[in-house]
């Protein structure tokens, strides 16, 4: 089964619009990570947590919230959803104990008219 | 500047020919992996690397840490090899494990 899944997988929004994109890990790990894909861009860190209860920006935290209620689930929140934010987002989740090697989910298209 | 720099951005391959993938690094790292994006957009881990070399089956990575680079090398290159390769290295940073992804590396294998 996989250990990272992503919901939903697609959405549309509407400038203006709020914006949450969930994340949840069965693998048990600490660290849980958002990225968003960008052609030419590789992927670039928005937020990641430590653990239950943490938020930390990462690169480019500008415009997004994130929020990790739980060792398994973690939120990324567009508040005021821009069209610049259309992209791909990927979670992921990492083990400190396991040398940081990060495994992800299968993405969520954001489409932000 | 760029980080983490891939090179080449782009290539074609003819199936059962062989090539390598770079990654200079601009920063301190301790650790890279490598992925490879498939044509519906999933990312699978392919290596994790400390300082040293790895292999699975057709591939192999090698990680030195001393001249700031990672290198895959693909062998005998068959056509489900096509897709994105990233590499990523941890930005050695107190108390965390960053990720900086490099571009990436479009490889195309025709029969």
């Amino acid at each position: 089964e996989a250990a990272v899944t992503q919901s939903p997988r697609n959405k549309v929004a509407v400038t203006g619009g709020k914006v949450t994109l969930s994340c949840n890990q069965t693998n048990n790990h600490n660290n849980m990570y958002w990225y968003r894909q960008d052609t030419g861009h590789g992927l670039r860190l928005i937020h990641y947590s430590y653990g239950a209860g943490s938020t930390e920006k990462g690169d480019i935290p500008d415009g997004y919230k994130a929020s990790r209620p739980s060792q398994e689930n973690f939120s990324l929140i567009l508040e005021l959803a821009t069209p610049s934010q259309t992209s791909v987002y990927f979670c992921a989740s990492g083990d400190l104990q396991n040398y940081a090697e990060q495994f992800f989910g299968p993405g969520t298209r954001l489409t932000v008219l | 500047g760029d980080q983490v720099k891939q090179s080449p951005s782009a290539l074609s391959l003819q199936e059962g020919t062989n090539s390598a993938l770079r990654c200079n690094f601009s920063i301190a790292t301790t650790t890279v992996q490598w992925f490879l994006q498939n044509p519906r957009g999933s990312l699978m881990n392919l290596f994790y690397l400390v300082p040293g070399t790895k292999e699975n089956g057709r591939l192999k990575s090698t990680f030195n840490s001393k001249e700031s680079y990672s290198t895959l090398h693909i062998r005998d290159a068959q056509l489900e090899d096509s897709g994105t390769y990233f590499c990523a290295a941890v930005r050695v940073n107190t108390g965390n494990y960053k990720y900086v992804f490099g571009a990436g590396t479009r490889l195309k294998v025709i029969a």
